[in-house]
C-alpha cells in the first residue's frame, strides 16, 4: 500500500476550521484515502474515506485533489474534543491499514 | 450498541511471565484484528481473523505471540515469556465485513501492557 506524508503537528483555534493535509503521491488507482483519529488513551476512531470525489459526513469533509496525490481533512468548527492524532491512510480496503505516525492536532481555547 | 471491549485495561507482568489479553468484538462482526502500538507510534498490524480462521499472522513479532478466536467471536492474544520490548498498547478492532472491503474498523480502547 502507498505511504503517506503528514505534518507531525498542527494547532487550531477553537471554533475555527482545522485543515489537515496529507500527501500520497504514489497512490494507485484502486486505493482509497482513509482518515482515522486517536484521542489520548483511546483506540483509533474512523472519520471518513474517499476514492476520487470529495466526501462529507457529520464529522468532517475530505477534499481529494484531481490527480489524487494529496488530500485535506477539514473539521469545520474545531472543538477542544477534536484534539487528537489524525492518521491519513491509503489502502485498497478499509481492513488493510498502515497507520504511520499521523498529525497531532491541538485545538487551542 | 456496545463497542469493542478489551480486558484487562492495564496489565503489569514480570519479565518471563505469560499474559493473555481478551477482545470482545461487536456482535456479528466477521473480521477481527490485533494491533500493537508502541509509545509515540501509530498502531502496527499483528494478525487478522475472518470468523474463526486466522488468515494473516504476518505481523506477529515472534513465536512467543499467539492469537486465537475459536468460535469466531471472542479473541485472545497470548504472549509467552514476556520481554521488556513487548511493553505496548495492544488494540483489537472488528469489522462487519471481510478484509479488503470498505467496512470501517471499530477499535477497542486497548490493553496497556507493561513488562518490568
Amino acid at each position: 500500500d502507498a505511504k503517506t506524508t503528514q505534518p507531525p503537528s498542527m494547532d487550531c483555534a477553537e471554533g475555527r476550521a482545522a485543515n489537515l493535509p496529507c500527501n500520497h503521491s504514489t497512490i494507485s488507482g484502486n486505493e482509497y484515502v482513509y482518515w482515522y483519529r486517536q484521542i489520548h488513551s483511546q483506540g483509533p476512531q474512523y472519520i471518513i474515506h474517499g476514492l476520487k470525489n470529495n466526501e462529507t459526513n457529520e464529522m468532517a469533509s475530505l477534499i481529494i485533489t484531481e490527480d489524487r496525490k494529496s488530500s485535506t481533512l477539514i473539521l469545520p468548527h474545531a472543538t477542544l474534543r477534536d484534539t487528537a492524532v489524525y492518521y491519513c491512510i491509503v489502502s485498497t480496503g478499509a481492513n488493510n491499514l498502515f497507520f504511520g505516525t499521523g498529525t497531532r492536532l491541538t485545538v487551542i481555547p | 450498541g456496545a463497542g469493542v471491549s478489551q480486558s484487562p485495561r492495564y496489565k503489569v507482568a514480570k519479565r518471563g511471565q505469560d499474559v493473555a489479553l481478551r477482545c470482545d468484538p461487536i456482535s456479528g462482526h466477521v473480521s477481527l484484528f490485533w494491533y500493537q502500538q508502541a509509545l509515540g507510534q501509530g498502531p502496527e498490524f499483528l494478525t487478522y481473523f475472518q470468523n474463526e480462521a486466522q488468515l494473516d499472522k504476518s505481523g506477529l513479532p515472534s513465536d512467543r505471540f499467539f492469537a486465537e478466536r475459536p468460535e469466531g467471536s471472542v479473541s485472545t492474544l497470548k504472549i509467552q515469556r514476556t520481554q521488556q520490548e513487548d511493553s505496548a498498547v495492544y488494540l483489537c478492532a472488528s469489522s462487519l465485513l471481510v478484509r479488503k472491503t470498505n467496512s470501517p474498523l471499530h477499535f477497542g480502547n486497548g490493553t496497556r501492557l507493561t513488562v518490568t
